[in-house]
């Protein structure tokens, strides 16, 4: 079992919906980042967060420590935002990521 | 202002040579990182250097992998007798510290194929 499990896998939707990607991870964590590849491009990490909410932009992240559970947040969708989202932990006691298997969004016009 | 740069972003190489691939962090930030993804799998974690040491080098694959670090700056992970299951991208990332609380910035990657 991995120690970061991301769902779904993958992901369809049409431009306007709003999408949930979910996150949990079974380590002791310090901090959890939010991270997205564009096909044949590089990462851009999009929050890291190690409590409560953060939102930028159409965009909210969220995390519950206690039930191991971070959960991102598209509103209002669009194909731009069609790309690889991935979860990573930061162990509490490293400093190397851990990483989901990625989410595959493709959100349609 | 410049992220993390990385050279080449391509590189195809013969089974069994060596190849180097380079990574320039942000400037001023002490902490790098190296991470691979192979295709149509997750990324792993490497080697991570604090200044030019590397406390954490239990992502090494094998012995054929190393790395280093100079003038806590520019780092060099070096790949001897590559092997075909070498091909992938090999991402370096950046942070101001190694503490926890810093974001990591990714640069492009370079893609690595062993023929």
């Amino acid at each position: 079992k991995n120690e970061v499990e991301q769902s779904p896998q993958n992901l369809t939707a049409q431009e306007g919906e709003f999408i949930t990607i979910n996150c949990s991870y079974s380590v002791g964590i310090s901090a959890l980042h939010w991270l997205q590849q564009h096909p044949g491009g590089g990462i851009v990490s999009l929050f890291m967060l190690s409590s409560g909410k953060k939102k930028h932009g159409r965009l909210i992240a969220t995390i519950n420590i206690q039930e191991k559970h971070s959960s991102l947040h598209i509103t209002a969708s669009h194909p731009r935002d069609s790309a690889v989202y991935i979860c990573a932990v930061l162990g509490g006691a490293t400093n190397k990521l851990i990483f989901g298997t990625g989410t595959l969004l493709a959100v349609q016009p | 202002g410049a992220g993390v740069s990385q050279s080449p972003s391509n590189k195809v190489t013969e089974k069994g040579k060596d190849v180097e691939l380079r990574c320039d962090p942000i400037s001023g930030h002490t902490a790098l990182y190296w991470y691979r993804q192979r295709l149509g799998q997750g990324l792993e974690f490497l080697i991570y250097f604090q200044g030019n040491s590397a406390p954490d080098k239990s992502g090494l694959p094998s012995d054929r992998f190393s790395a280093e670090r100079t003038g806590e700056s520019v780092s060099t992970l070096t790949i001897q007798r590559t092997q075909q299951e070498d091909s992938a991208v090999y991402l370096c990332a950046s942070s101001l510290n190694g503490f926890s609380y810093n974001e990591q910035f990714f640069g492009p990657g370079t893609r690595l194929t062993v023929l």
